[in-house]
């Protein structure tokens, strides 16, 4: 059984609307991160948190907007969609915020904006 | 800045030859370095990470070794399995505690 769920696993938008990727974890870990994989920028970072709480933001955009209603859920809601949006959004998460920490992964949101 | 490296963005070679894929750090810290595994359509997981008690991590016939004095943490093994195929990052854990991802290496093994 699937650990981190994410919903939708296909998503098509189009430019100008808003979309909710859905992240919870069943492996009773703290910290919760969003990441971003695409043709140009591979595994790129977007946000941390640990027990609900936003702990970094590497997201240039606040387009992007993390939301944390339980601690083992993480969605990330997108607004004004873009075509340059398109990409693949990974759900993670570790037992504690800590580099050292091994990242376990959801299977993915693929986003496509028309 | 601090940052990893993958200088190949692709590696082709035959079923049996041994594998290297390379990565280096630059970091005023001492880094945590992993190797993650993303298999065609699925989530990338965790391959080995260089810090086990001083020993060689090793998995799934892959190892590692941290290099401070080339900066390096190269991945590789010893006969190429076409199941190996598959995009390799190595990924820095900064002193920011973020985890970085480098930019990829896509390995693909023919028979």
């Amino acid at each position: 059984d699937p650990k981190i769920i994410q919903k939708p696993k296909y998503l098509v938008a189009v430019t100008g609307s808003e979309k909710i990727l859905i992240c919870e974890q069943y492996l009773g870990h703290n910290a919760m991160y969003w990441y971003r994989q695409s043709a140009k920028k591979p595994l790129e970072f977007m946000f941390s948190y640990s027990y609900q709480k936003l702990m970094d933001n590497q997201t240039a955009s606040s387009r992007f907007q993390p939301q944390s209603s339980k601690k083992n859920h993480l969605d990330l809601q997108i607004t004004a969609l873009k075509p340059d949006d398109s990409a693949t959004y990974f759900c993670a998460s570790s037992p504690r915020w800590f580099s050292a920490e091994t990242l376990y992964f959801g299977s993915g949101t693929r986003l496509t904006v028309l | 800045g601090d940052s990893v490296t993958q200088t190949e963005g692709l590696v082709t070679l035959t079923e049996g030859l041994p594998v290297m894929l390379n990565c280096t750090y630059q970091s005023t810290y001492s880094p945590f370095l992993f190797w993650y595994v993303q298999h065609l359509n699925e989530a990338p997981k965790l391959l080995l990470k260089s810090f086990t008690d001083n020993k060689r991590p090793e998995h799934q016939g892959f190892h590692a070794t941290l290099h401070k004095s080339s900066s390096s943490f190269h991945l590789q093994k010893s006969s190429a399995q076409l199941s190996d195929s598959a995009l390799y990052y190595c990924a820095w854990g900064s002193g920011s505690w973020q985890l970085i991802f480098g930019s990829g290496t896509q390995l693909t093994v023919m028979p």
